[in-house]
């Protein structure tokens, strides 16, 4: 099945600093998604990008789907930013609707 | 607002007992849902596609008779795990899409603590 790696896996950043977040997978997806899971379990869709490039706020996201990678941007990062990004693919050839998830970046945003 | 409804989002309970978790579609109808466990400070991992209409599709290393998955209808799946041990303690969250190649939309999840 298609793989997903995420990088980092931890990430510790001062507020205010910039982050860029790198999702890689091994095929071809008709369905990116980045969310951010809160202390709750949560998880808050972000982008839905299966390609292109979208922003919302201080947040970004580009996929180049040829090149079978997506980056999320977070600007000027504030503390309440903390908690776990999830990279989650559906591939082509899975149909196009099971979703797999990476294993997810840890950003702690220090005050 | 909410678009998927999951039920109930916190359970505790004995070691042998089944416990069922509803996920709802509340505007859209879902032919297709899916159901994922997630471990502490590990990500989420597919248990399995569930089929309005027919037998869900399980992923490799998931016990079919210990989690029980039911497409009662187009907006409704529910997943039974049958005599839960502490071990099967966990986080475990639906997703529905609402059509091919859509975004999946999430629900918020139940803990589970088998005591």
């Amino acid at each position: 099945g298609i793989q997903v790696e995420q990088s980092p896996p931890d990430l510790i950043l001062q507020e205010g600093a910039n982050s860029t977040l790198r999702c890689n997978f091994s095929d071809s997806v008709n369905n990116l998604q980045w969310f951010h899971q809160n202390p709750w379990g949560q998880l808050i869709n972000l982008f839905y990008i299966p390609s292109g490039t979208k922003q919302n706020g201080r947040l970004s996201a580009t996929t180049v789907a040829t090149e079978r990678y997506s980056l999320l941007y977070i600007s000027s990062s504030q503390t309440t930013d903390s908690g776990v990004y999830f990279c989650a693919v559906a591939g082509l050839n899975t149909g196009g609707f099971k979703t797999i998830f990476g294993a997810g970046t840890r950003l702690f945003v220090k005050a | 607002g909410a678009v998927v409804s999951q039920h109930p989002s916190w359970v505790i309970c004995k070691s042998g007992t089944s416990v069922k978790i509803e996920c709802r579609s509340l505007d859209f109808q879902a032919t297709t849902m899916f159901w994922y466990r997630q471990f502490p400070k590990q990500s989420l991992m597919l248990m399995a596609t569930s089929n309005e209409g027919s037998k869900a599709t399980y992923e490799q290393g998931v016990e079919k008779d210990k989690f029980l998955i039911n497409h009662a209808s187009l907006t409704l799946s529910t997943l039974t795990v049958t005599s839960a041990h502490p071990e099967d303690s966990s986080f475990y969250i639906c997703s529905a899409p609402r059509g091919r190649g859509q975004p999946q939309h999430f629900g918020d999840g139940t803990r589970l603590s088998i005591l």
